[in-house]
């Protein structure tokens, strides 16, 4: 079992959809929690972090970290066309050492 | 505020030849992180850097991967001999506390 597992999808909504998207993780001593988005031929960029628990809103993004369940989610309302991205999710625990999920690839259609 | 350089962007090789790999960071940030990320997968952790020492090296293939950051800013990652399962993106990044700041990778062809 990976340490941090996640639908690779593809993930295809039309402009304007809410769009969840989901890791889970199995390391119990895990308290950090990124969500990266990747556009084609890039490198990842910080999209959320969020430290142990909680939800965490940025804008359309809100993060949501379950450690009871260990489930991470992003959310992104008003989905736009430039959402259209792979997400990736990652863990870390105290050594700060990244455990990356495999990315969702999302395509927003106008 | 620049980001972090990678270069070359693309380089194609055939197997067997060796190839090399820099990354200029961003200025001040102390850890350079190696990652390797083949397509459709995560990034994974090739070799971290703390200043010029080796924090982290367990996932490098030593046998023919070699890093350095001699003076605490500039890194390169080199593979020799190449093998056609080192194809993938080479992305480098630096971070100055949580925060991991990506390069636009390398992308790495071995025919």
């Amino acid at each position: 079992q990976k340490e941090v597992e996640q639908d690779p999808g593809p993930l295809s909504v039309p402009e304007g959809a809410i769009v969840s998207l989901n890791c889970t993780y199995s390391n119990s001593a895990f308290q950090y929690f990124m969500w990266y988005r990747q556009y084609s031929r890039k490198g990842p960029e910080l999209l959320m972090y969020t430290y142990s628990s909680g939800n965490k809103e940025d804008g359309r993004f809100t993060a949501q970290v379950d450690k009871s369940s260990k489930y991470i989610s992003l959310f992104i309302r008003d989905s736009q066309p430039s959402d259209s991205a792979t997400y990736l999710c990652a863990s870390a625990g105290n050594n700060r050492k990244l455990i990356w999920g495999l990315g969702t690839s999302l395509a927003v259609n106008p | 505020e620049a980001g972090v350089a990678q270069s070359p962007r693309y380089k194609i090789i055939e197997k067997r030849q060796s190839v090399a790999f820099w990354c200029n960071p961003i200025s001040g940030h102390a850890t350079l992180y190696w990652y390797q990320q083949i397509l459709g997968q995560g990034p994974k952790l090739l070799i971290q850097f703390q200043n010029n020492g080796v924090v982290d090296d367990s996932q490098l293939p030593k046998d023919r991967f070699s890093a350095e950051r001699l003076k605490g800013v500039d890194s390169t990652l080199k593979i020799q001999p190449a093998k056609l399962e080192d194809s993938a993106v080479y992305l480098c990044a630096s971070s100055l506390n949580n925060e991991q700041f990506f390069g636009p990778g390398t992308r790495l062809t071995v025919l």
